[in-house]
């Protein structure tokens, strides 16, 4: 998996929009980003993931660069539930083996009130 | 859908004790895995399984053993814990195909004195 590079922690006012930075620039080019967070003392939770296009759900939208080296993940309007650890994550597609999801120590996010 | 479950949610050992920790899921998924996180380490996996009646190691398989006799269900077994082990313990799954993102429970906390 290529190695990913995240601040270890940010601020963010409640109601603002909270801008995550993710480095990847050894990312192959079968090699998806994935984001998952982690509320305290609850297990990780998929947020979203993408291959080269901007990707939005219900939860989040991503922001990948042209050259795909780097990407931002983006809570439109940061709550007080969305403080927690965030980890920015690249592995390739799957072809239905088994792939090593690798969890560094990703970015603790506070939403300030 | 309960999704995936893990029993129990706290646990006080002894050295040189035994336990079993268990994972249930409910979503009909092929893989499952078991992954440890301690402070400032991330997310560590211990064992994994593509299916029922496999299992294979991961990252820290050393003092554990696993067992899926049952698709729904992933057994972590503890023969003689160890300080070193304790740690808080999430479970995971995740259906086959290209995607492959997991579904954690909520943890367990497991302590060795």
């Amino acid at each position: 998996d290529a190695k990913t590079t995240q601040p270890p922690s940010m601020d963010c006012a409640e109601g603002r929009a909270a801008n995550l930075p993710c480095n990847h620039s050894t990312i192959s080019g079968n090699e998806y980003v994935y984001w998952y967070r982690q509320i305290h003392s609850q297990g990780p939770q998929y947020i979203i993931h993408g291959l080269k296009n901007n990707e939005t759900n219900e939860m989040a939208s991503l922001i990948i660069t042209e050259d795909r080296k780097s990407s931002t993940l983006i809570l439109p309007h940061a709550t007080l539930r969305d403080t927690a650890v965030y980890y920015c994550i690249v592995r390739p597609l799957t072809s239905g083996g088994y792939q090593k999801v690798t969890f560094g120590t990703g970015t603790k996010l506070q939403v300030i009130p | 859908n309960a999704g995936v479950t893990q029993t129990p949610k706290f646990r006080v050992l002894k050295t040189g004790q035994s336990m079993t920790l268990l994972c249930a899921q409910d979503m009909n998924h092929e893989y499952m895995y078991w992954y440890r996180q301690d402070p400032g380490m991330g997310l560590r996996l211990i064992h994994y399984s593509v299916g029922e009646g496999t299992t294979a190691k991961g990252e820290v398989p050393d003092g554990y053993n696993v067992s899926r006799l049952k698709k729904q269900n992933f057994l972590l077994g503890l023969e003689s814990a160890a300080p070193s082990q304790t740690s808080v313990y999430f479970c995971a799954s995740s259906q086959t195909g290209r995607y492959n993102e997991q579904f954690f429970g909520p943890g367990t906390r497991l302590t060795v004195l």
